[in-house]
């Protein structure tokens, strides 16, 4: 099985400043995709990013961005000019493509910004 | 829009009843999930169907079982509830063939207390 790994359990962020999250995974495999995900308190969860593998350049998705480091199995996820409404958990996860395509997801970083 | 509905949001039972948890999705998905979230456990995989009639167990299947007879719609079974499965479950659904890249699709989530 592939893990996920999210360091940071909880962080917080002044409005309009600036947020990376860590992920980092492990896996042998050369062609996949990652995600970010966002679960905003008691409601649905949603996809916020995704990232191939095979692409070298890093996804941009308006005030959301990722870094992308396929050697060192890193996939960080940048929020620019950070708005109340980003205050959710964020999910990291890893496919690779096969029969179910199924997520590995990580544990999961809560953000919180600060008004 | 996707739509992935369950069911129920909150689902109170008692311990060593039978509960059903029902998912339906809208969108024509091959791919279906069951997911147990828990805090800083993330998301974890208990069962996935690729196909009608077709399951997979993922990480945590003890306790659980699954039924998918029609495309649309997954469920998910405790034989017998226990209170260590007191948790909020989420499904999900994809496209095998990596329509929208294999995006997975939530749906709002199931908090389930066993007593």
């Amino acid at each position: 099985a592939q893990t996920v790994t999210q360091s940071q359990p909880e962080m917080s962020v002044q409005e309009a400043e600036t947020v990376t999250l860590s992920c980092t995974y492990d896996t042998s495999e050369n062609n996949y995709y990652l995600f970010w995900y966002k679960q905003p308190p008691s409601r649905q969860m949603i996809l916020v990013i995704r990232q191939e593998a095979y692409k070298q350049q890093n996804a941009t998705e308006n005030r959301f961005s990722v870094n992308f480091q396929k050697a060192a199995k890193s996939f960080s996820l940048k929020i620019s000019d950070s708005q109340l409404g980003d205050t959710a958990m964020y999910f990291c996860a890893f496919m690779k493509p096969n029969t179910g395509n199924q997520f590995y997801f990580g544990t999961g970083t809560s953000l919180t910004v600060i008004p | 829009d996707v739509k992935v509905t369950q069911s129920s949001r909150y689902l109170v039972k008692r311990t060593g009843e039978k509960v059903f948890l029902e998912c339906v999705q809208d969108m024509d998905h091959e791919n279906m999930f069951w997911y147990r979230q828990d805090p800083g456990l993330g998301l974890r995989l208990i069962y996935f169907s690729y196909d009608v009639k077709m399951k997979e167990k993922g990480d945590i299947p003890e306790g659980y079982s699954v039924s998918r007879e029609k495309k649309e719609r997954f469920s998910l079974i405790l034989e017998s509830a226990s209170t260590n499965q007191t948790s909020m479950y989420l499904c999900a659904s994809s496209s095998r063939q990596g329509g929208n890249y294999y995006e997975q699709y939530f749906g709002p989530g199931t908090r389930l207390t066993v007593t």
